[in-house]
């Protein structure tokens, strides 16, 4: 078991960009989370996706951010026209109930 | 929602003492309390967790208590190494829905 997969480990995006996140779940868990991390700060919830459906979305920003988890494939979180303030960890985690496993995160740089 | 508060934001203790770690959440349904530990540049892992039926969990020198009527669950270490130097994250949730995280507690143990 490959554990959740997150690419890229690295992002570099210049303003105005967008940025592109994947993530695949471990095999059997159905839910996929995304969290943000600011440096030396928490883990801020930003959407909770099934297959096809976005369950919860109340962390995401209104604007720019968009996520999915298609029936085939990775779950893709999709930042529109980066700017600075989106310099972050992105963490992706997958559980088949309780009990998360994250992945290694995408850490984006806005320059 | 749920609302989770951590203290102490950073706790340093000598090698071999005890270090405790304490969170409260707002949201009666929860049932799930895991804590998270995060070492520098890495993903959150997770250490021991402790669901709403039980009051007390350990796994050799960590330990969770649970008080669901007052709302608070705490982490203890025994024995503290220097290896334990980490982020640490307490979460609350339940099936239906995401974990909300601690802020943190930056645990430093001095040799």
């Amino acid at each position: 078991n490959a554990g959740v997969m997150q690419n890229p480990r690295h992002l570099v995006r210049r303003r105005g960009q967008e940025a592109r996140l994947r993530c695949s779940p471990m095999k059997g868990h159905s839910h996929v989370y995304w969290y943000r991390q600011l440096p030396e700060e928490g883990l801020k919830f930003m959407v909770y996706l099934q297959k096809e459906n976005i369950i919860d979305e109340s962390g995401m920003p209104k604007e720019r951010f968009s996520a999915e988890f298609p029936k085939e494939g990775p779950s893709i979180l999709r930042i529109q026209q980066v700017v600075r303030g989106d310099s972050a960890a992105y963490f992706c985690a997958s559980s088949r109930d309780l009990g998360y496993t994250f992945g290694s995160g995408t850490r984006l740089t806005v320059v | 929602g749920e609302n989770v508060e951590q203290h102490p934001s950073t706790l340093s203790v000598q090698e071999g003492d005890s270090a405790v770690i304490k969170c409260t959440y707002s949201d009666s349904a929860s049932n799930y309390f895991p804590w998270y530990k995060q070492e520098l540049g890495k993903r959150p892992q997770l250490i021991i967790d402790i669901r709403s039926n039980v009051g007390e969990k350990k796994d050799q020198r960590i330990a969770v208590t649970l008080n669901k009527t007052a709302k608070h669950f705490s982490l203890h270490i025994t024995e503290t190494q220097p290896e334990d130097s980490a982020v640490y994250f307490c979460a609350a949730g339940s099936s239906a829905r995401q974990l909300t995280f601690g802020s943190g507690t930056q645990l430093t143990v001095l040799p």
